[in-house]
C-alpha cells in the first residue's frame, strides 16, 4: 500500500490529453513539492516534472503538473505513441521522514 | 557525460550481506546528494535510502532502517550501500540516483539522473 495514491491505469489515443492523479496527505503533498517520473519498459526511471510543475531542460512542454492541496496531477497533451511508460509521482514525507512514490499509473496508447 | 554505473548485486542467501556500490562521473560528485531507490520485480519505485553531500544527514526508509546503511566517499565519486539480514522482500533491481541539492529533502529536490540498477536477489 503505497503512501501516495495514483490509479493503476490510464490509456488514451493519439493526439490525446490525459491527466494522472496523485493523490496524498498534508504531511506530503500538502507541505511539499512534487515530482513526477517515467519509466520507459526496460528502463530506468526518468524525471519529467520537479517542484510540482517545473519542466528539467529537454523535457517538452506537452508534459505540465500542477498541485493543489494534498492533490497533484500529471497532464500529457498530444498523446504519442513513445509516451507509452509508467508514471510515478514522488514527494517528501514529513511525517516518515522518507521520500514516498506513489503505486505507479501504466499508460497505453 | 553525466553517468551513474551500479555494481555489487548478485544472488545471497537469506540473512547474508551484499555490499553495492555506484560509481558517479561527468559531475561534481560531492555538490549533490545521493539516493538508492529499489525497485521489486514488477512493482513499483520505493525510496531506500538517502545522503547529503558531506555525509552530515542520511536518512532511510523504515523497511531498511537498521539493517542498510548508505555511506559515500567524494574522493572516488562513489556511493555505498552496505545491506546486512538480507530477506526475500530485499529482492529488487537497486538504482542509484543523483539528487538536484546538496541535501537529502531540499525543496525543489527530486532525482534527476539514474543508474541503470543493479539487480539483487534474496533466496536459498
Amino acid at each position: 500500500q503505497s503512501v501516495l495514491t495514483q490509479p493503476p491505469s490510464a490509456s488514451g489515443t493519439p493526439g490525446q490529453r490525459v491527466t494522472i492523479s496523485c493523490s496524498g496527505s498534508s504531511s506530503n503533498i500538502g507541505s511539499n513539492t512534487v515530482n513526477w517520473y517515467q519509466q520507459l519498459p526496460g528502463t530506468a526511471p526518468k524525471v519529467l516534472i520537479y517542484s510540482s510543475n517545473q519542466r528539467p531542460s529537454g523535457v517538452p512542454d506537452r508534459f505540465s503538473g500542477s498541485k493543489s492541496g494534498t492533490s497533484a496531477s500529471l497532464a500529457i497533451s498530444g498523446l504519442q505513441s513513445e509516451d507509452e511508460a509508467d508514471y510515478y509521482c514522488a514527494t517528501w514525507d514529513d511525517s516518515l521522514n522518507a521520500w514516498v512514490f506513489g503505486g505507479g499509473t501504466k499508460l497505453t496508447v | 557525460e553525466v553517468q551513474l554505473v551500479e555494481s555489487g548485486g548478485g544472488l545471497v542467501q537469506p540473512g547474508r550481506s551484499l555490499r553495492l556500490s555506484c560509481a558517479a562521473s561527468g559531475f561534481t560528485f560531492d555538490d549533490y546528494a545521493m539516493h538508492w531507490v529499489r525497485q521489486a520485480p514488477g512493482k513499483g519505485l520505493e525510496w531506500v535510502s538517502g545522503i547529503s553531500w558531506n555525509s552530515g544527514s542520511i536518512g532511510y526508509a523504515d523497511s531498511v532502517k537498521g539493517r542498510f546503511t548508505i555511506s559515500r566517499d567524494n574522493a572516488k565519486n562513489s556511493l555505498y550501500l552496505q545491506m546486512n539480514s538480507l530477506t526475500p522482500e530485499d529482492t529488487a533491481l537497486y538504482y542509484c540516483a543523483k539528487d538536484r541539492h546538496l541535501v537529502v529533502a531540499a525543496a525543489k529536490s527530486a532525482f534527476d539522473i539514474w543508474g541503470q540498477g543493479t539487480m539483487v536477489t534474496v533466496s536459498s
